[in-house]
């Protein structure tokens, strides 16, 4: 059965030190993992995906085979990054959240 | 283009009762979601909509319904309302499934008393 799992329910760093974001996987196949945000009063959106390899807003994310992990990670955290972040997995027609870590950022 | 679109944002409702919320998105896409977000937990699926007048389970279907007769459309209609529904719905859609990014409405919040 594919999971995804968030250890972190609530993550305070201060602004500038770096950031980290724990997630884990479960999944048989070849997984697509994505990161989701939502920050206060905005609906749930897209921060970024696995396959793109990008960097979003500083964020970047890595998956790890043999750790079967997808931790996201930002060098120098900043005020604007306080959320919450969901990790995804996406498996055929389904996307399978974990529970969200709420990240604050303290000035 | 308002994306996805979710109505009430707000709703108490008492046992027994039914409703049903709406979700209409007007990107065009072909796959839509509904999911349930209970405090401390993850999104878990409950109904997911391929095209229009297809529609599948997912993780928590029991006491929801669900139809598909547009592509914008895609309403979650609750029958016998029970507190265990008490949670806060995301309504989502995507061109297609796998690797493409997910649209969410901004939420319901029901509360069955």
């Amino acid at each position: 059965a594919q999971r995804v799992t968030q250890p972190e329910k609530l993550l305070s760093v201060f602004k500038g030190a770096p950031v980290e974001l724990k997630c884990n996987y479960s999944y048989s196949g070849s997984p697509e993992l994505f990161w989701y945000v939502q920050y206060s009063r905005q609906r749930l959106q897209l921060l970024l995906r696995h396959i793109s390899r990008e960097s979003i807003k500083g964020f970047t994310a890595d998956l790890n085979k043999g750790e079967t992990s997808f931790h996201l990670k930002k060098p120098f955290a900043q005020e604007e990054d306080s959320a919450m972040y969901y990790c995804a997995l996406s498996s055929g027609n389904q996307f399978y959240f974990g529970t969200g870590t709420s990240l604050t950022v303290i000035p | 283009n308002a994306g996805v679109t979710q109505t009430p944002k707000f709703r108490i409702l008492k046992i027994g009762q039914s409703m049903t919320l709406q979700c209409a998105q007007d990107m065009n896409h072909n796959y839509m979601y509904w999911y349930r977000q209970d405090p401390g937990m993850g999104l878990k699926l409950i109904y997911y909509s391929v095209g229009a007048g297809i529609t599948d389970k997912g993780e928590v279907p029991n006491g929801y319904n669900v139809s598909r007769s547009t592509t914008e459309d895609f309403p979650l209609r609750l029958e016998l309302a029970a507190p265990s529904q008490t949670s806060v719905y995301f309504c989502a859609s995507s061109l297609q499934g796998g690797d493409t990014e997910a649209f969410f409405g901004q939420g319901t919040r029901l509360t069955v008393v």
